[in-house]
């Protein structure tokens, strides 16, 4: 079955720091990959998303490219920010039939001044 | 102007009770879905509606039983309460059927505490 491996966290960087999550998918077919954001208290929100190989999803200055040779999805940020701690999700979307969305377990971006 | 709002957001509760938490879209999507996250934050799906419909149903307790008693609505009833249960449920929604590159979107989430 599909499935969604993130790097483990907590993941802990000073502001401004480079940012960079894993993320690698196993799928039968060609999904849609996604990543969400939780903040404290609050439910998953969408990040950004790729349909198709080599696409690159961007938002809010983080950035992810769909590699189907490598079969990963990374998420990038330039410089980090305090308000970017929260929980990140990789996640991805299969093909076949109406939607079955598999996540990652989510890795925890803390954030210091 | 909530887009997938979700009652209670805490529910404290004794062992053995019965309890609903309820779930509302007002995006006009079709596909409703139940999950629960555990304390290290790991998602799991429980259920998926697609207009009233159940699609998906994940290996889940019985004492589970949602019911969609329209396209907008997704409610979930817990019979007999466990300590295991505690936990945060999430309700989402989505624009689906055959087309899965549609993100979904999250309610804050109802806060279930075992008592």
């Amino acid at each position: 079955g599909d499935s969604v491996t993130q790097m483990e966290g907590p993941v802990t960087l000073s502001e401004e720091a480079f940012l960079t999550i894993n993320c690698t998918y196993t799928a039968t077919g060609y999904p849609s990959l996604f990543w969400y954001v939780q903040y404290p208290g609050e439910g998953l929100q969408l990040l950004l998303k790729a349909t198709k190989a080599d696409d690159k999803g961007s938002n809010k200055g983080f950035e992810a490219t769909y590699r189907k040779e490598t079969t990963s999805f990374h998420l990038e940020k330039g410089s980090v920010q305090v308000s970017d701690s929260a929980v990140y999700f990789c996640a991805l979307s299969d093909h076949g039939g109406y939607q079955k969305v598999t996540f990652g377990t989510g890795t925890k971006l803390q954030v210091i001044p | 102007d909530t887009a997938v709002s979700q009652t209670p957001k805490y529910l404290v509760t004794q062992m053995g009770n019965d309890k609903s938490i309820k779930c509302e879209q007002n995006l006009g999507h079709d596909t409703m879905y139940w999950y629960k996250q555990d304390s290290k934050k790991f998602l799991k799906i429980m259920f998926s509606y697609n207009n009233k419909e159940l699609i998906i149903n994940e290996t889940v307790p019985n004492r589970f039983s949602p019911k969609s008693p329209d396209k907008a609505h997704l409610n979930l009833h817990i019979n007999s309460l466990e300590l295991g249960d505690s936990a945060v449920y999430f309700c989402a929604s989505s624009l689906a059927g055959l087309n899965s590159n549609q993100p979904q979107h999250f309610g804050d989430g109802t806060r279930l505490s075992i008592l």
